[in-house]
C-alpha cells in the first residue's frame, strides 16, 4: 500500500522557517518524481515543487521561488521542503503527493504563519 | 502558465443523478490531466489520470474524457459519499496548475 507521511508543520512568526519531511512506503520512491502542493484554509489546491526522481530536475512555484527548497533522499525514502522567510500568506495544509499526475497524496501537515 | 477553468464552481444534484463537470485548459495539455475527489478536513484523492484512465480501485462510476483543451468529470449515477469537492489538475508543463473546484451539494 502507497504511504506518504507527512511532518515538521507547526506555528512559526513570520520571518521563521520550517523544515517538513514526507516519509514515503509501500513503493520504489527512487524511481517517481515528487511534489509539494498546498491549500490555504478555505481555498483551492496550489502547486508549490517537484523535484525528479533523481532530483537532476527541480520547479518552484514563483511565489516560493528562492524561499523554499525541496530536496529528497532516495536511500531513506523521503522528500523535504525547507521554508524560509515564511509569510502569513504561506498558511497552509502542506501535502506530499507522488508524480507529476499525481496519483497519490499523503494526509498533510498544517503549516501555520502567525505573530 | 497554463490556466484551467472548471465550471461549475458549485452545484446541486440528488441521489441518483448523473453529473459533468469540465474543466478547460487555456492552452492545449493533450491528455495531461487527472482528477481528485476532495473532502472537507481530508487529503484529495486520485480518480481519474490521463484524462480517462481510472486510478485502482476507483468505481466505475467515475468517468472522464476530452484532449487538448476541453475535459469531463462525470459521475454516473451519484451517491451519498460522492458528495465533495472536485479538482482537475494539467501536468503537461511546469507549473503545475489546478482548477478552481466544483462543489457538489446534495439537493
Amino acid at each position: 500500500e502507497v504511504q506518504l507521511v507527512e511532518s515538521g508543520g507547526g506555528l512559526v512568526k513570520p520571518g521563521g522557517s520550517l523544515r517538513l519531511s514526507c516519509a514515503a512506503s509501500g513503493f520504489t520512491f527512487g524511481g517517481y518524481n515528487m511534489n509539494w502542493v498546498r491549500q490555504a484554509p478555505g481555498k483551492g489546491l496550489e502547486w508549490v515543487s517537484s523535484i525528479s526522481s533523481s532530483s537532476s530536475s527541480i520547479y518552484y512555484a514563483d511565489s516560493v521561488r528562492g524561499r523554499f527548497t525541496i530536496s529528497r533522499d532516495n536511500a531513506k525514502n523521503s522528500l523535504y521542503l525547507q521554508m524560509n522567510s515564511l509569510g502569513v500568506e504561506d498558511t497552509a495544509v502542506y501535502y506530499c503527493a507522488r508524480e507529476t499526475g499525481i496519483s497519490y497524496w499523503g494526509q498533510g501537515t498544517l503549516v501555520t504563519v502567525s505573530s | 502558465d497554463i490556466q484551467m477553468t472548471q465550471s461549475p464552481s458549485s452545484l446541486s444534484a440528488s441521489v441518483g443523478d448523473r453529473v459533468t463537470i469540465t474543466c478547460r485548459a487555456s492552452q492545449g495539455i493533450g491528455n495531461h490531466l487527472v482528477w481528485f475527489q476532495q473532502k472537507p478536513g481530508k487529503a484529495p484523492k486520485s480518480l481519474i489520470y490521463a484524462a480517462s484512465s481510472l486510478q485502482s480501485g476507483v468505481p466505475s462510476k467515475f468517468s472522464g474524457s476530452g484532449s487538448g483543451t476541453d475535459f469531463t468529470l462525470t459521475i454516473s449515477s451519484l451517491q451519498p459519499e460522492d458528495f465533495a469537492t472536485y479538482y482537475c489538475q494539467q501536468y503537461s508543463r511546469y507549473p503545475l496548475t489546478f482548477g478552481g473546484g466544483t462543489k457538489v451539494e446534495i439537493k
